[in-house]
This record gives structure tokens, sequence and C-alpha cells, in this order.
């Protein structure tokens, strides 16, 4: 079944404690995206990446760091988690081109308090 | 920064009634997608429209990119409750440093009551 998993899919922490969610997707998308979404702001863009080694910031991108290092992998890392960082994050892959339709992850909701 | 405005953010009617979702934006773009989404998952896609004029239709959901490229529209008729959830346009950036970017919509939370 093609899909796209995160994990996890809560998570409560600290502030400052660092972690890491995991995205992967098994459609060999090249295309692999960070959002986060908050209410009445809809899903805003965090990190996005083309190919493997190939990363780019989307519109909010402070605080966040990620990786590409293979192509069904693209994790999202918080070095020191803020609680304006609460939110609910959504994985998705794309295989790009002109149509950039993504298949979202089922989402992780991070309490930082 | 890309913008992309929804509206209306609530929609709350009674089965049977018509209702169109508006996404508006000065920023032209590449495609244009609509998704929905349930409560506790992720977006799920529901059509992509790439052509300026382009009129795309999904059973009772009608969808159209602008001329323009700038702007999108989802028309339902007959709205069912099955029809309730939360719908959100994304545009695709069109080139330059844009090019991979995706920017959505406030998202509009639809009600349908039986």
């Amino acid at each position: 079944e093609a899909q796209v998993t995160q994990n996890p899919r809560y998570l409560i922490t600290v502030t400052g404690k660092k972690l890491t969610v995991t995205c992967s997707q098994n459609m060999n998308h090249e295309y692999m995206s960070w959002y986060r979404q908050d209410p009445g702001l809809g899903l805003r863009q965090i990190y996005y990446s083309m190919n493997v080694e190939v990363t780019d910031k989307g519109d909010v991108p402070e605080g966040y760091k990620v990786s590409r290092k293979e192509k069904r992998n693209f994790p999202l890392i918080l070095e020191s988690p803020s609680p304006n960082q609460t939110s609910l994050y959504f994985c998705a892959s794309s295989s790009g081109t002109d149509r950039w339709e993504q298949y979202f992850g089922p989402g992780t909701r991070l309490t930082v308090t | 920064t890309q913008l992309l405005e929804q509206s209306p953010q609530f929609l709350s009617i009674q089965e049977g009634e018509n209702l169109t979702v508006y996404c508006n934006s000065s920023s032209v773009f590449s495609s244009l997608q609509w998704y929905r989404q349930e409560p506790g998952e992720g977006p799920v896609l529901l059509v992509t429209v790439v052509t300026g004029g382009e009129v795309k239709k999904l059973k009772r959901l009608t969808f159209q990119f602008g001329d323009a490229r700038k702007d999108s529209s989802l028309h339902i008729t007959a709205a069912q409750p099955g029809d309730t959830g939360l719908y959100l346009c994304a545009g695709a950036g069109a080139g330059g440093t844009s090019y991979g970017k995706l920017t959505f919509g406030q998202g509009t939370i639809l009600t349908v009551h039986p």
C-alpha cells in the first residue's frame, strides 16, 4: 500500500529537549515536505526537498532542521523546541513535476511545555 | 512570500443547498490543488487544476482555475452531510525562488446539516 508514515503520532516534551519526527514514504517520490497546521492559519510549509541531499526553506523554517540522506526518509529535527512550536505537523511526498500533488502522512501532534 | 486567501472560513448549511469556496492570490501558480481533511487525519487530494480556465468535475463538486492561474473556486451542488469537513486549496509556485513551494489557504470548515 502506497503511504507516508510519521512517528511518533503524539509527543509531549519540554522546552529545549531535542526531538526528531521521522517521515518515510514508499512511493519512490523525489519531493518531500514538512508542514505545520495551526488553527486559522491553514498549513504552512516548513522545509521541502526536491531530491536526496537537496533541501530548501519553506515559509516558516525558523527553529527546524531537516536532512534527506535517503530518498524515502525526511526527518524533521527540533534542536531546542519552544512552546510556539506546539502544533500539528504533517509530512508529505510528491512525484513533483508540474502537478505537485501532495500525499500526506497521518500527522504528529506535538506539545512543548 | 506567496499568499492564498481562502473564503469563507466557515460555512454551515442545510442538506441540499449549494455552496462555493474561493481561493484568491496575487501570485501565479503552476498548479492548484484542492484537498479535504477529516479530523485526526492528513489532507487527501481531491483534484489538481493546471491550465488557466480549466474546469473539472467530480460528481457534485466543480473546480475551476482562473484564466490567469491566480485564483480558483470549488462549487458543491446539493450538499450532503457526508461533504462535511475541512477543505483546503494549495498553489504550487510557478518558478524562480517559488519553484517547489506549496502555499495553502487557511481552509474552509464546511458543516452540512441533515
